[in-house]
């Protein structure tokens, strides 16, 4: 079975701090992405990252990090000095790789940055 | 360049009529999925269309059904509504099935209410 776990329901940072989205995921697959998805208010979703198990290297974008480790199962999601922007829904992801297009959501965690 | 479109925007229903989702993929794109989001979770995996044909499906009943038409546009249909079918419908296209390894461009999603 494969499963998203985010455990952070929602948080609230003050602009200009940095802020860390965790993100744990299950699957008996040893191939497999692992996707960032931010939704705003409007509701589409905003494809972030996408990351084969095979690239445990970290990656940085602009204010935006991941961290993925999987030894523990992880795929973290760091934004360096907020800002109010950034305020929305953010969802990892999981997909197995060759087996099917469907794509796995955590519950999303939502993120509050404030002015 | 469109991106994936999606109509209605929003629709209320009552309970036990039928509603019909439109979506339109993302240009040079010919496969579509679809996703329920219930509020305050992530998006769940409804079902997939590639060369006209549902290729996969997810725990969802017989009330959901669709259709992909030549021009890869696509269509969800939800039979005899209940109060729990009240959701933002996500459409996701891409190119091709091969898993993970084609990005899904999402939609705005039409928010369905069923009263």
């Amino acid at each position: 079975a494969q499963k998203v776990t985010q455990a952070q329901t929602e948080i609230s940072v003050v602009e200009k701090e940095d802020v860390t989205l965790d993100c744990v995921y299950e699957t008996r697959d040893t191939t497999y992405y692992l996707f960032w998805y931010k939704q705003p208010p409007s509701g589409e979703l905003v494809f972030l990252i996408r990351r084969n198990s095979f690239d445990e290297q970290n990656e940085i974008s602009g204010r935006y990090s991941w961290n993925f480790q999987k030894s523990t199962s992880s795929f973290n999601f760091t934004i360096t000095a907020s800002q109010v922007v950034d305020s929305a829904v953010y969802f990892c992801a999981l997909n197995a790789m060759n087996r099917d297009d469907k794509i796995i959501f955590g519950k999303g965690t939502r993120l509050h940055i404030l002015p | 360049d469109a991106g994936v479109t999606q109509s209605p925007t929003h629709l209320i229903k009552t309970r036990g009529q039928q509603v019909t989702l439109r979506c339109s993929p993302k240009s040079g794109h010919d496969t579509v999925s679809w996703y329920q989001q219930a509020l305050g979770q992530g998006p769940q995996f409804i079902f997939q269309y590639y060369e006209e044909e549902e290729r996969q499906r997810g725990n969802f009943p017989d009330r959901f059904s669709g259709h992909q038409f030549p021009n890869y546009s696509s269509e969800l249909n939800v039979n005899a509504l209940l109060l729990g079918d009240s959701a933002l419908y996500l459409c996701a296209s891409s190119f091709g099935l091969a898993g993970g390894n084609n990005e899904q461009f999402f939609g705005p999603g039409t928010r369905l209410t069923v009263l």
